[in-house]
C-alpha cells in the first residue's frame, strides 16, 4: 500500500543556517508532492509543492527536490528564521484519488 | 475567499455517544477531504467527497461517516465514541480535479472522556 516516510521526526538548527527534511514514497504512481507547515494550534498551510514531471521548485527561502527514480522528494529551507519553526508535514498524491498520504512530520526548532 | 471554515472548534462527548462535524470548503470548490490528527498517528486520511459523493475512504471502521451536500459543504459523523476517537479533525477542500492543491481548515478538537 500507499506510504511515505519522513526524517528526520525533530530538527534543531541555528538561525541563519539551513534545514533539509527528507521524504521517501512507495508508489511510483504518487504524481503530487506538496509540503505542508503547522504552528503550533493552527491548521496545516500549505508552502510549497511539486509535481512529477519537474526535478525542482524554488520559492523565496524554500525550494523543494523530488528524484522520482529514488522515489523521494525534500524540503530545503535556507537562512532559517526563528518564524520558521513549525512541524512540517510531506505528502503524496496518488492519481484517480483525491487523497493525500501523509509523512509524520518533522518537528523544526529554529534557535536565535 | 474566505478560507475553509469548521464547527464547532472544540466538542467534549463521552464514550457511546455520537457526534456531527461541519465543514464549508473554499468558495468554488467542490472536492472535500477529512483527516483525523493524532501525536502517535499523524494526519490520516479518512474519506473525501466530490459533488456529493464519496470517491475514496481510508481504513477507519463503519462509526466513522460523512456526507456532502449539494453546496459542497460535508458533515462527517461518529457513531458510538470511543476514547481512541480524541483527535483533531481536519477537513480539506480543493477545486475541480485535475487540481490536487488542498486547503485546511482550523480543524475541530474532539475530546472523548
Amino acid at each position: 500500500g500507499e506510504n511515505v516516510e519522513q526524517h528526520p521526526s525533530t530538527l534543531s538548527v541555528q538561525e541563519g543556517d539551513s534545514a533539509v527534511i527528507k521524504c521517501t514514497y512507495s508508489d511510483s504512481a504518487s504524481n503530487y508532492f506538496p509540503w505542508y507547515k503547522q504552528e503550533l494550534g493552527k491548521r496545516p498551510q500549505l508552502i510549497i509543492d511539486i509535481r512529477s514531471n519537474v526535478g525542482e521548485k524554488k520559492d523565496q527561502r524554500i525550494a523543494v527536490t523530488l528524484n522520482k527514480t529514488a522515489k523521494h522528494f525534500s524540503l530545503h529551507i535556507t537562512e532559517t528564521q526563528p518564524e520558521d519553526s513549525a512541524v512540517y508535514f510531506c505528502a503524496a498524491h496518488l492519481p484517480g484519488f483525491q487523497k493525500l498520504v501523509f509523512g509524520t512530520g518533522t518537528r523544526l526548532l529554529v534557535s536565535p | 475567499k474566505a478560507g475553509v471554515t469548521q464547527t464547532p472548534r472544540y466538542l467534549i462527548k463521552t464514550r457511546g455517544q455520537q457526534v456531527t462535524l461541519s465543514c464549508s470548503p473554499i468558495s468554488g470548490h467542490r472536492s472535500v477531504s477529512w483527516y483525523q490528527q493524532t501525536p502517535g498517528q499523524g494526519l490520516q486520511f479518512l474519506f473525501e467527497y466530490f459533488s456529493e459523493t464519496q470517491r475514496n475512504k481510508g481504513n477507519f471502521p463503519g462509526r466513522f461517516s460523512g456526507r456532502q451536500f449539494s453546496n459542497s459543504r460535508s458533515e462527517m459523523n461518529v457513531s458510538t465514541l470511543e476514547l481512541g476517537d480524541s483527535a483533531l479533525y481536519l477537513c480539506a477542500s480543493s477545486s475541480r480535479p485535475p487540481s490536487y492543491e488542498q486547503y485546511f481548515g482550523p480543524g475541530t478538537r474532539l475530546t472523548v472522556t
